[in-house]
């Protein structure tokens, strides 16, 4: 069990458009989702922090107004991308957590965002 | 601010051979230790936790306080350990991982 997916696991946009990448936990209620950036080889950065039905927090050095994150429901969180410009290109991936008692983070495979 | 240090980007081993990743933290308070691993197109995983006290796939992994340390341990690695291995905090109470830079291990036959 503790399985996360994410969709889509690529996609490639122009410059300018928004794009939205989802991210769900299938078989267990996730309490907190996480959203994280990965450059090439390079570590995965925290973005912010997404809790059912309340506002994301935000690390700092994010903008909250470009990165914008919906969790509506248990099972799901979404980023979307806003005005998406060539150094918003990068892999996104998203973790969910059954809960603090956990402290266990279920990643998931990750979604490639090229912006042309 | 807590960080989480691993000062190799690659280590390379022959099979049998020991092999040690290490992991190094800055933290004040009690931190939990994690060692995530990915392999080859897959996603990132835990494999283990200070906390469990317990050997995963013959890996090991024990908390020293004084060095604030975290080493990450095999006595014979296989070449299927080959992976990107990440060593993570979490402070206080809270979920937020923070991550080091990762070290890629190649197991060479």
């Amino acid at each position: 069990g503790a399985v996360v997916s994410q969709h889509p696991s690529w996609v490639i946009c122009k410059s300018g458009t928004s794009v939205k990448i989802e991210c769900r936990s299938l078989d267990f209620q996730a309490t907190t989702m996480f959203w994280y950036r990965q450059f090439p080889k390079q570590s995965l950065m925290l973005m912010a922090t997404s809790n059912e039905g309340s506002k994301a927090t935000y690390e700092q050095g994010v903008e909250k107004d470009k990165f914008l994150i919906n969790h509506a429901s248990l099972t799901l969180s979404t980023l979307t991308v806003t005005s998406a410009h060539p150094e918003d290109s990068s892999f996104y991936i998203c973790s969910a957590s059954k809960g603090a008692g956990y402290n266990e983070q279920f990643f998931g495979p990750g979604t490639r965002l090229t912006v042309l | 601010a807590q960080r989480v240090t691993q000062p190799e980007k690659l280590l390379s081993v022959f099979k049998g051979a020991p092999v040690e990743l290490k992991c190094n933290y800055s933290y004040s308070g009690s931190p939990e230790l994690f060692w995530y691993v990915q392999y080859s197109r897959q996603r990132l995983q835990l494999l283990l936790r200070h906390i469990s006290r317990e050997s995963i796939k013959g890996f090991t992994a024990d908390l020293n306080k004084g060095e604030t340390s975290f080493h990450l341990k095999k006595p014979f690695a296989q070449e299927e350990d080959s992976a990107m291995y990440y060593c993570a905090l979490t402070q206080g109470g809270s979920e937020k991982l923070v991550f080091g830079k990762g070290t890629k291990l190649t197991v060479n036959p």
